[in-house]
């Protein structure tokens, strides 16, 4: 799976718009980009993913750029309870492959009244 | 999306107990379950892949005879700590995939072993 880099942490103010980017330039063609997060002491939590086209959720957008090799998670108004660790993970999707989940270290968002 | 439940959401033992922690998926069949563990303030680790109706896959460091690991139905898969020791305390938790091989996580399990 490829690796992902994104920044160690971020702050956002309540009521608005949280953009968190993630870079993953050496995605292959069949890799999908996944968005998890994880609320202090809780297992992770699916937000969205996509392949290659925008996608829009009831939690948030992702934007993948053209060529792929980066994207950005949109939370529209972020509330206090946002604040938790963003993940982004790019395996293979679909049937028997990309099992199993790979975390990196994530973005520490911060979501400030 | 589908549910995962773990149980129990946290645990005390004594040092050289075992505990054990149940993972359910509860309105899908899971095929495949995963175990991971995280440390305060690092990201998660993968331990070890269950499959159902057989042995696990453990990751490169994980000890399969210390964390016994059962994926005994399609609902269930349990993971057991033995002989537990104070650098076994971690946040441990499951993950199972449904059809569409989309994972859902349980909401992790917190082992203090004094």
């Amino acid at each position: 799976d490829a690796k992902t880099t994104q920044p160690p942490s971020m702050d956002c103010a309540e009521g608005r718009a949280a953009n968190l980017p993630c870079n993953h330039s050496t995605i292959s063609g069949n890799e999908y980009v996944y968005w998890y997060r994880q609320i202090h002491s809780q297992g992770p939590q699916y937000i969205i993913h996509g392949l290659k086209n925008n996608e829009t959720n009831e939690m948030a957008s992702l934007i993948i750029t053209e060529d792929r090799k980066s994207s950005t998670l949109i939370l529209p108004h972020a509330t206090l309870r946002d604040t938790a660790v963003y993940y982004c993970i790019v395996r293979v999707g679909g049937g028997n492959a990309g099992n199993m989940l790979t975390f990196g270290g994530g973005t520490r968002l911060m979501v400030k009244p | 999306g589908a549910v995962v439940s773990q149980h129990p959401s946290w645990v005390i033992c004594k040092s050289g107990t075992s505990v054990k922690i149940e993972c359910r998926s509860l309105d899908f069949q899971a095929t495949t379950m995963f175990w991971y563990r995280q440390f305060p303030k690092q990201s998660l680790m993968l331990m070890a892949t269950s499959n159902e109706g057989s042995k696990a896959t453990y990751e490169q460091g994980v000890e399969k005879d210390k964390f016994l690991i059962n994926h005994a139905s399609l609902t269930l898969s349990t993971l057991t700590v033995t002989s537990a020791h104070p650098e076994d305390s971690s946040f441990y938790i499951c993950s199972a995939r449904d059809l569409r091989a989309e994972a859902f996580f349980g909401q992790g399990t917190r082992l203090t072993v004094v």
